[in-house]
């Protein structure tokens, strides 16, 4: 157990519409990062917070956007929803506020189903 | 583009065989390289990571060899058993994580 923890696990929802999904980082980490994995892709970094600031964004969608909030715990909204949406979104965490020296841990992941 | 070449995409290996991942990047500014597995439905897992300066790291039967002057590393899995099947992702740590695009492993009992 990584102890990261993403709500929910599952996720059905029609195009057009608009679904959060939620991250509780280990205990002790300031870093919530965000990835996108497909089917034909392989990880896709979206956006990286620490302790409440942006640090940096990857290949985010105007669509969707992100917060961590006071107590750490992160959101990723995603709006407007089209059928390539669908995949799994990870949320990772770590302590540090940059990579270096500091392995990612993963939660188990939201799959989102567009239909 | 893509900072991390991984390859092969999928690979096959009979039970106690050897399983060979290789990784090529291009940023000398990389300057930690650690592997992931991920099984189905699960997110990736930390399984071993190399620095730059050591040109091999054993960990059980998974063993890192990384070659800085030709920018490669590679996962090799000794004696490699059907519960190993899974995908790994190799990935390089600079200013942010690159992964590669995952090699998934199968054990043939």
């Amino acid at each position: 157990d990584s102890g990261v923890t993403q709500t929910p696990k599952h996720l059905i929802t029609a195009t057009g519409q608009r679904v959060t999904l939620r991250c509780s980082p280990r205990s002790g980490d300031l870093s919530v990062y965000w990835y996108q994995q497909s089917l034909d892709q392989g990880l896709q970094f979206l956006i990286h917070y620490y302790n409440g600031e942006e640090r940096a964004k990857g290949n985010i969608l105007e669509r969707f956007s992100a917060q961590q909030f006071p107590d750490l715990h992160s959101e990723l909204n995603l709006s407007s929803l089209e059928l390539g949406d669908s995949a799994l979104y990870f949320c990772a965490s770590s302590p540090s506020i940059d990579s270096y020296n500091s392995p990612l841990h993963f939660g188990n992941g939201t799959r989102l189903t567009v239909t | 583009q893509q900072q991390v070449k991984q390859s092969p995409q999928s690979l096959i290996v009979q039970k106690g065989g050897i399983s060979i991942i290789n990784c090529a990047y291009e940023n000398t500014a990389f300057d930690y390289f650690p592997w992931y597995q991920q099984f189905p439905g699960k997110g990736p897992a930390l399984l071993i990571a190399i620095r730059p300066d050591v040109s091999e790291k054993k960990e059980g039967r998974f063993t890192i060899s990384f070659n800085k002057s030709a920018k490669q590393f590679s996962l090799h899995i000794m004696d490699s058993q059907p519960g190993d099947s899974a995908t790994y992702f190799c990935a390089a740590i600079g200013n942010q994580f690159y992964f590669g695009t995952g090699t998934s492993l199968t054990v043939i009992p």
